[in-house]
């Protein structure tokens, strides 16, 4: 499986953007980017995903590089409600391979 | 309400003893999975299925069984031959070949 590295954590200051890297240089052709968020106690909720173009939604964009070899996912104005742990995710849903396979995150903390 | 159910939130056993997880959705998706996840830790695939009677390992399915008897269903077994048992277990389904996967909100298994 293609795997992604993010930092460990971030912290950053409520009511300002927050951009969330993810690096994923072995993603390939049909491998799509998915952005997935754990806040404390919960299972994970779907943020966003993407192919090749940047994508908007109503909880936050994604860039994604020219190459494909790195994402940011972008928080436009982070509130408390944000902090969480934010997971990077390469998935092939071409039918051969439904595993969704989750890495570490990167833990953010908002700053009051 | 649609949604991904997994029961009961809190669970206690007695080393030795194997423990079933439940997990039901009537979302009428195909595809279901199941992730243990320890304190600080992402999350690690045990076992996924596609479609019924039929399910793959994930990359930590030793001490683990899974059935999929039915397509709302996908019951987890903590067997006595898991050697760390104590964790937050979670499950998840998605429509095979989209985007977004729903998850339960997870079973605190405490093994003594």
């Amino acid at each position: 499986d293609a795997k992604t590295t993010q930092p460990n954590s971030m912290e950053s200051n409520e009511e300002e953007p927050v951009h969330l890297p993810c690096n994923h240089s072995t993603i390939s052709g049909t491998d799509y980017i998915h952005w997935y968020r754990q806040l404390p106690s919960q299972g994970p909720e779907y943020v966003i995903h993407g192919l090749t173009s940047n994508v908007n939604n109503r909880m936050a964009s994604l860039a994604i590089a020219e190459d494909r070899k790195s994402s940011t996912l972008i928080l436009h104005r982070a509130t408390l409600r944000d902090a969480a742990v934010y997971y990077c995710i390469l998935r092939d849903v071409n039918f051969g391979n439904e595993k969704l396979t989750f890495g570490t995150g990167t833990r953010l903390t908002i700053i009051p | 309400d649609g949604g991904i159910t997994q029961s009961p939130k809190y669970l206690f056993r007695k080393e030795g003893q194997n423990v079933t997880l439940s997990c039901e959705q009537n979302l009428n998706h195909d595809a279901m999975y199941w992730y243990r996840q320890d304190p600080g830790q992402g999350l690690r695939l045990i076992y996924y299925s596609q479609i019924v009677n039929d399910f793959q390992k994930g990359d930590i399915a030793e001490g683990y069984s899974v059935s999929r008897e039915k397509k709302e269903s996908f019951p987890l077994t903590v067997t006595s031959a898991q050697k760390n048992p104590t964790a937050f277990y979670l499950c998840a389904s998605s429509i095979r070949g989209t985007f977004e996967a729903f998850f339960g909100q997870g079973t605190r298994l405490t093994v003594v």
